[in-house]
């Protein structure tokens, strides 16, 4: 089945430094990725979606000069998350399109430390 | 090796007819268990979640999840189903020792009028 690959598992960063998440679909080209996070104790939340040569569609209350996104090919997303903050600790996990049923397929996730 | 299982990938049902989307998982341990939805074009939604106490859990949009432990399942049910409900509905159990998500498949509802 179709797999999507996110990179890194887990991440501890100084206050201020930039964070860089890689998410890649490893058998199919995926059109749109979207990208999550969990608060503690909370669900899931939409941040964002990316579509592969065009801007990311932000959902409400997400920064976008924050949380930059890239979908430069079919294959790779990345969110970048800029100037960290420990508030910016959370889990994120990224998703995407793709397969021929076009189905939604996720990566493992990735927990980000900010000390 | 946990894993999560919907046994349907794709459910047909009358408007106005109960529906239920199945699911059983396979995690160590007591797991917290979800339901998300996708609605065409868009990213997940959160419908409902299970962490302890009473086996039935009502969550958005009227659906509702009974957690059943010695069957490990965790079936989605709505009374009565709307065209609206038409989607990808996925399960999904998070390990109560990490943080990481195991997703179901998916299984794509169809409500017709």
């Amino acid at each position: 089945g179709a797999v999507v690959s996110q990179h890194p598992s887990r991440v501890i960063c100084k206050s201020g430094t930039s964070v860089k998440i890689e998410c890649r679909s490893l058998d199919f080209q995926a059109t749109t990725m979207f990208w999550y996070r969990q608060f503690p104790k909370q669900s899931l939340m939409l941040m964002a979606t990316s579509n592969e040569g065009s801007k990311a569609t932000y959902e409400q209350g997400v920064e976008k000069d924050k949380f930059l996104i890239n979908h430069a090919s079919l294959t790779l997303s990345t969110l970048t998350v800029t100037s960290a903050h420990p508030e910016d600790s959370s889990f994120y996990i990224c998703s995407a399109v793709g397969g021929a049923n076009e189905k939604l397929f996720f990566g493992s996730g990735t927990q980000l430390s900010v000390l | 090796a946990q894993s999560v299982a919907q046994p349907e990938d794709q459910v047909n049902v009358a408007e106005g007819n109960p529906l239920t989307v199945k699911c059983t998982y396979s995690v160590s341990g007591n797991p917290y268990l979800f339901w998300y939805v996708q609605y065409p074009n868009r990213g997940l939604q959160f419908l409902l979640k299970y962490i302890t106490g009473d086996n039935l859990v009502k969550g958005s949009y009227g659906f509702e999840a009974e957690f059943n432990k010695s069957q490990t399942s965790f079936h989605l049910k709505k009374p009565s189903a709307l065209v609206s409900d038409s989607a990808l509905y996925f399960c999904a159990v998070r390990p109560p020792s990490g943080q990481n998500f195991v997703f179901g498949p998916g299984t794509r509802l169809s409500v017709l009028p």
